[in-house]
């Protein structure tokens, strides 16, 4: 299974942009790139997720590099309610289960 | 529409004891996971089903866990005996097509904590 590995944790402040920061060297053509979050006491949220192109949806900006080994989630202006641990996972062809890193704990400060 | 729903929220018992979690998927869903959090790890899968067939059952930890999916809707996971090390969180997901493109929904998770 690829791997990923992200930053144990990042602050921002509200209001302000965010940029979290993932690489998979490992990726094979055909994963995809997810990321999902987990605020605290839930269970896991489903954000973004990529093949090739960047992708922009209500949550969130996802940027692809062109050789695929890395990737960035955006947050375009934070707020407290993104406080969470942010997730990056790949996913292959042959599974649909997700593999869980450690993530990225963000803390956003007022 | 409702999300994944799981019952109990929390559970305690003991050692030795027998528990039964169990998930609502959103319905229509024909794919539901389960996961699980220990303590200070990271979340694992534990299996997959489609409808009422187990798709991959490669993270289930031993033969204590068995888990069912009767009539492909709701799922079960019974812990029997239960273990110390079986404290944790265990959640469950379900998603509409089988694959790795699709997105997972995510219920908020049982605590079961084994004394």
């Amino acid at each position: 299974d690829a791997k990923t590995t992200q930053p144990n944790s990042m602050e921002s402040n509200e209001e302000e942009p965010v940029h979290l920061p993932c690489n998979h060297s490992t990726i094979s053509g055909t994963d995809y790139i997810h990321w999902y979050r987990q605020l605290p006491s839930q269970g896991p949220e489903y954000v973004i997720h990529g093949l090739t192109s960047n992708v922009n949806n209500r949550m969130a900006s996802l940027a692809i590099a062109e050789d695929r080994k890395s990737s960035t989630l955006i947050l375009h202006r934070a707020t407290l309610r993104d406080a969470a641990v942010y997730y990056c996972i790949l996913t292959s062809s042959n599974t649909g289960k997700l593999i869980f890193g450690q993530g990225t704990t963000l803390q956003v400060k007022p | 529409e409702a999300g994944v729903t799981q019952f109990p929220s929390h559970s305690v018992i003991e050692k030795g004891q027998t528990v039964t979690l169990r998930c609502d998927p959103i319905s229509g869903h024909d794919n539901l996971y389960w996961y699980r959090r220990v303590m200070g790890k990271e979340i694992k899968f534990l299996l997959h089903f489609v409808k009422e067939s187990k798709q991959d059952e490669s993270g289930m930890p031993n033969n204590r866990f068995l888990a069912e999916r009767t009539g492909g809707t709701y799922s079960t996971l019974k812990v029997q005996p239960a273990e110390l090390e079986d404290s944790g969180v265990y959640f469950c997901a379900s998603s509409q097509v089988s694959g790795w493109t699709d997105t997972q929904y995510f219920g908020p998770g049982t605590r079961l904590t084994v004394l």
